[in-house]
C-alpha cells in the first residue's frame, strides 16, 4: 500500500476550479511534488517544492500543504487539463521516495 | 536541454534477469547534486519509484525490490544502468528513468524519459 494517498478520481465544469489532494505522514516535513500524466504519454512536472511551477507550466496550476495534506489546484479547468495526476514525496525512512496512488481528473 | 532516453528489451521470459539502460545529455552526474532515479508503471496502474543513484554513487532502493534491484552509473558514457533479477509477469510494466533535483525540503522528478515497455511472458 501507497504511503501517499489520493482520491482515485475528480471531476470538475470547465472554467472551474479544482483541488486534488494528497496524504500522508512524510508531508508534515517534506514537500509533495505533482506530476500530470495524459494516456501514452510520460509523465510531466507541474509542481515542485513549495510552489513552483517549471517553465511552461500555465500558471493555473498551483500548489499548498498543510499539515500531512498536498493539494494541487487547477483554476479555471481546461479539457487540455483532463489527466492522471500523481504526488510523490519521500517515505518513512526518509530516503526512498513514494508515489501515491493517482487521480483521474475529468473536465465536463 | 535535459533529455534522457530508456533502451532495453521488449520481451523477457519469467525468472530472467532485466536490464535496463538509461542514456542522458544535459546534465552530468559527476556533479554535485544531480542524480538519476527508475519509475516504472503496470499498464493502466499508478507510478512506483524503484531506485536512485547519485553524483556521489550513493544508491537507494525501493523497500519491497531491494533484494532484486541494481542501479549503477558510467559518467563517462553518461548513462545509468538498472538490472532486476529474476522476472515475473506482474514486472510487466512500462519503466521510466528521469532526472532528480532537490530544493528546500524538497526533490523532484524532471524532466522524464519516454519510457520503455517491458512485458515477461514465456
Amino acid at each position: 500500500s501507497s504511503e501517499l494517498t489520493q482520491d482515485p478520481a475528480v471531476s470538475v465544469a470547465l472554467g472551474q476550479t479544482v483541488r486534488i489532494t494528497c496524504q500522508g505522514d512524510s508531508l508534515r516535513s517534506y514537500y509533495a511534488s505533482w506530476y500530470q500524466q495524459k494516456p501514452g504519454q510520460a509523465p510531466v512536472l507541474v509542481i515542485y517544492g513549495k510552489n513552483n511551477r517549471p517553465s511552461g507550466i500555465p500558471d493555473r496550476f498551483s500548489g499548498s500543504s498543510s499539515g500531512n495534506t498536498a493539494s494541487l489546484t487547477i483554476t479555471g479547468a481546461q479539457a487540455e487539463d483532463e489527466a492522471d495526476y500523481y504526488c510523490n514525496s519521500r517515505d518513512s525512512s526518509g530516503t526512498n521516495r513514494v508515489f501515491g496512488g493517482g487521480t483521474k481528473l475529468t473536465v465536463l | 536541454q535535459v533529455t534522457l532516453r530508456e533502451s532495453g528489451p521488449a520481451l523477457v521470459k519469467p525468472t530472467q534477469t532485466l536490464t535496463l539502460t538509461c542514456t542522458f545529455s544535459g546534465f552530468s552526474l559527476s556533479t554535485s547534486g544531480m542524480c538519476v532515479s527508475w519509475i516504472r508503471q503496470p499498464p493502466g496502474k499508478a507510478l512506483e519509484w524503484l531506485a536512485r543513484i547519485d553524483w556521489d554513487d550513493d544508491k537507494y532502493y525501493s523497500t519491497s525490490l531491494k533484494t532484486r534491484l541494481t542501479i549503477s552509473k558510467d559518467t563517462s558514457k553518461n548513462q545509468v544502468v538498472l538490472t532486476m533479477t529474476n522476472m515475473d509477469p506482474v514486472d510487466t510494466a512500462t519503466y521510466y528513468c528521469a532526472r532528480m533535483e532537490y530544493g528546500p525540503s524538497s526533490s523532484w522528478f524532471d524532466p522524464w524519459g519516454q519510457g520503455t515497455l517491458v512485458t515477461v511472458s514465456s
